[in-house]
């Protein structure tokens, strides 16, 4: 059974730092590009990152590009997301999703997701 | 750069009531169109993919139609577990991604 496990989030004030981390399970994790995805409470989806398998390449959203990294190891079946210069808007649950498409050729759609892990971002 | 509407916003049905749900796209996305279904406390799950594709484990009364602009989700006939918040979303050329705003099923 493919398991996604985000950890991390916490309240944080805003202009800090944070690393969110997704351990993956029941699938070869170098196989697949994986996804962060946010929700704030209560509202839609947004989009945040893409990694490719090797962990070579990856794209951002705008709003968050410049302030935001993500990363893998796939020796350790783990996503991350390190988050600086953290803002209000950046609170939101935080999923990591994996893409459908296998050994790559990313089809920019989500199969597997996380339950999300909410980031809080206050003073 | 393109949006997803969706409507309604909100549909109110009773089980077994046919539901269609409409995202349209503001330019030609071919048929680069996902859908997926939300619970409340729970995260999203993938229904379709490239507009009629059905993700593993669907049930056959979920389907999807259309093409260019305009896309539908249909749900023959509705069950107590259909009734959550359903988003579309397309990938765009930058590479990104986008979300419609949801549409939410409730009971009526």
């Amino acid at each position: 059974e493919v398991q996604l496990v985000e950890s991390g989030g916490v309240v944080i004030q805003p202009g800090g730092s944070l690393r969110l981390s997704c351990e993956a399970s029941g699938f070869t994790f170098g196989d697949y590009a994986m996804h962060w995805v946010r929700q704030p409470p209560g509202k839609g989806l947004e989009w945040v990152s893409l990694i490719n398998l090797r962990g070579t390449n990856a794209y951002y959203a705008d709003s968050i590009k410049g302030r935001f990294t993500v990363s893998r190891d796939n020796t350790k079946s783990s996503l991350y997301l390190q988050m600086n210069s953290l803002r209000p808007e950046d609170t939101a649950f935080y999923y990591c999703a994996r893409d459908v498409n296998k050994y790559g050729g990313h089809s920019y759609y989500f199969d597997s997701w996380g339950q999300g892990t909410l980031v809080t971002v206050s003073s | 750069e393109i949006v997803l509407t969706q409507s309604p916003d909100i549909l109110s049905l009773s089980p077994g009531e046919r539901a269609t749900l409409s995202c349209r796209a503001s330019q030609n996305i071919r048929t680069y169109l996902a859908w997926y279904q939300q619970k409340p406390g729970q995260s999203p799950r993938l229904l379709i993919t490239d507009a009629s594709n059905r993700a593993t484990g669907i049930p056959a009364r979920i389907s999807g139609v259309g093409s260019g602009t305009d896309f539908a989700l249909t749900i023959s006939s509705l069950e107590p577990e259909d009734f959550a918040v359903y988003y579309c979303q397309h990938r765009t050329s930058r590479p990104s991604v986008i979300f419609g705003q949801g549409t939410r099923l409730e009971i009526k």
